[in-house]
């Protein structure tokens, strides 16, 4: 089983719709969680870190579940500039070793 | 905000030769770095983490004699790809904790390896 699991998509969405993406993980010692945008033939920018009580950041909402050990990412208003490719990343147990989801590809579409 | 430069963006060589792939730390100390691999349309794989001043730790089922790893100082890993094969062909990109026990990942702009 991977340690990461993520749908890969792509998800096709107009502008200003609401998206959604969930990512679930094995390890249940994991602590951290983030999300980060990789755009094309890019390395990965940090988007936000996820915590339990949920994370906000103008248009970005992260959660975790720790219970059913997953997290997701909401962006709504999409805009065109998001489309990329949204990577989880969950750390190794409680260590600064992570590991990667396979990405969700968004197109935001005019 | 934490820079980390790694060189060369890009590099094209023949099958059975050996590159170099640099990752430094711009301003900031980074006792340990990590190595992942993309290939296309997949994820990053973590290959190995790069401890200053000691081994590095690979992640299972990744050959460290052919993806030897120094980390000599507190600002620079080297990664290099021996006796490089078609199949090396990757996205190779290095990263480091700005601030140890934050547990946030500073990445550098990647190497593209292609083997001829």
């Amino acid at each position: 089983r991977k340690e990461v699991e993520q749908d890969p998509g792509p998800f096709n969405v107009p502008e200003g719709a609401t998206v959604a993406f969930n990512c679930t993980y094995s390890n249940s010692a994991s602590q951290s969680f983030f999300w980060y945008r990789q755009d094309c033939r890019k390395e990965p920018k940090l988007l936000m870190s996820v915590y339990s009580s949920g994370n906000e950041d103008g248009r970005f909402t992260a959660q975790l579940n720790r219970a059913s050990q997953y997290i997701s990412l909401l962006i709504r208003d999409s805009k065109l500039s998001d489309s990329a490719t949204y990577l989880c990343a969950v750390n190794k147990d409680t260590g600064n070793q992570f590991y990667f989801g396979t990405g969700t590809s968004l197109t935001v579409i005019p | 905000g934490a820079v980390v430069s790694q060189h060369p963006s890009w590099v094209i060589c023949k099958s059975g030769t050996s590159v170099k792939i640099e990752c430094r730390s711009l301003d900031f100390q980074a006792t340990t770095m990590f190595w992942y691999r993309q290939f296309p349309k997949q994820s990053l794989m973590l290959m190995a983490t790069s401890n200053e001043g000691s081994k590095a730790t690979y992640e299972q089922g990744v050959e460290k004699d052919k993806f030897l790893i120094n980390h000599a100082s507190l600002t620079l890993s080297t990664l290099t790809v021996t006796s490089a094969h078609p199949e090396d062909s990757s996205f190779y990109i290095c990263s480091a904790e700005f601030r140890a026990g934050a547990n946030v990942l500073t990445f550098g702009a990647g190497s593209r390896l292609t083997v001829l």
